[in-house]
């Protein structure tokens, strides 16, 4: 069973700080880890990974994935009170079936305070 | 981009009812849709991934009889709760995938009294 564990679950900062977010998995037939930002509604994406040691980044958002190690990391630096948001980390991958899926971590919960 | 709309947003239903739900790519053709819970402070769960003109593949644990599931066209699929219990009461998220990547509904929110 295919399995992502994301932490810390809860993180409180003040703007300004920078944060990394974990997220290490178990996946059959890896094809990619994806990071999303949620709100109120649905998430929305924000990386998509599938090599290991290619960072991606997007503004003040930088993610990296270890094949090897299994995980990933997603920092945000400069945090502003607009960044606080569940952040969600899913693996896609084939457990046998012809359909790839999605598996995700219980997210981690970041306030950032003024 | 690539837009999914769900429809409605918001439900509240009484107990022992059936909920439609839809789930519909508007700017592109989706031969899979995927269904997702969430209760309050949990990760999205999978609950069945939805092939256009096929049955649907429901994840363990998932009740196929209570969730019925029709992707009858490329652009919709619809998820029908049959008699809705409080616990039912969720947070309803479709995804459809365009070249392997998902893109995801605003979600449908679930009330059942």
């Amino acid at each position: 069973e295919d399995k992502v564990v994301q932490s810390p679950l809860s993180l409180v900062v003040h703007e300004g700080d920078t944060v990394t977010l974990n997220c290490s998995y178990e996946v059959t037939n890896f094809r990619s880890l994806l990071w999303y930002k949620q709100e109120k509604k649905a998430p929305t994406f924000l990386f998509m990974l599938t090599s290991s040691g290619i960072e991606k980044k997007s503004g003040r958002l930088s993610s990296i994935l270890d094949k090897k190690e299994l995980f990933s990391i997603l920092n945000i630096t400069a945090t502003q009170t607009g960044d606080s948001a569940v952040y969600l980390c899913a693996v896609e991958g084939d457990s046998g079936g012809s359909n790839y899926k999605l598996t995700f971590g219980k997210g981690t919960l970041l306030t950032v305070n003024p | 981009g690539a837009v999914v709309s769900q429809h409605p947003s918001r439900v509240i239903c009484k107990s022992g009812t059936s909920v439609k739900i839809e789930c519909r790519s508007l700017d592109f053709q989706a031969t899979t849709m995927f269904w997702y819970r969430q209760f309050p402070k949990q990760s999205l769960m999978l609950m069945a991934t939805s092939n256009e003109g096929s049955k649907a593949t429901y994840e363990q644990g998932v009740e196929k009889d209570k969730f019925l599931i029709n992707h009858a066209s490329l652009t919709l699929s619809t998820l029908t709760v049959t008699s809705a219990h409080p616990e039912d009461s969720s947070f309803y998220i479709c995804s459809a995938t365009l070249a392997y990547e998902q893109y995801f509904g605003p979600g449908t929110r679930l009330t059942v009294t």
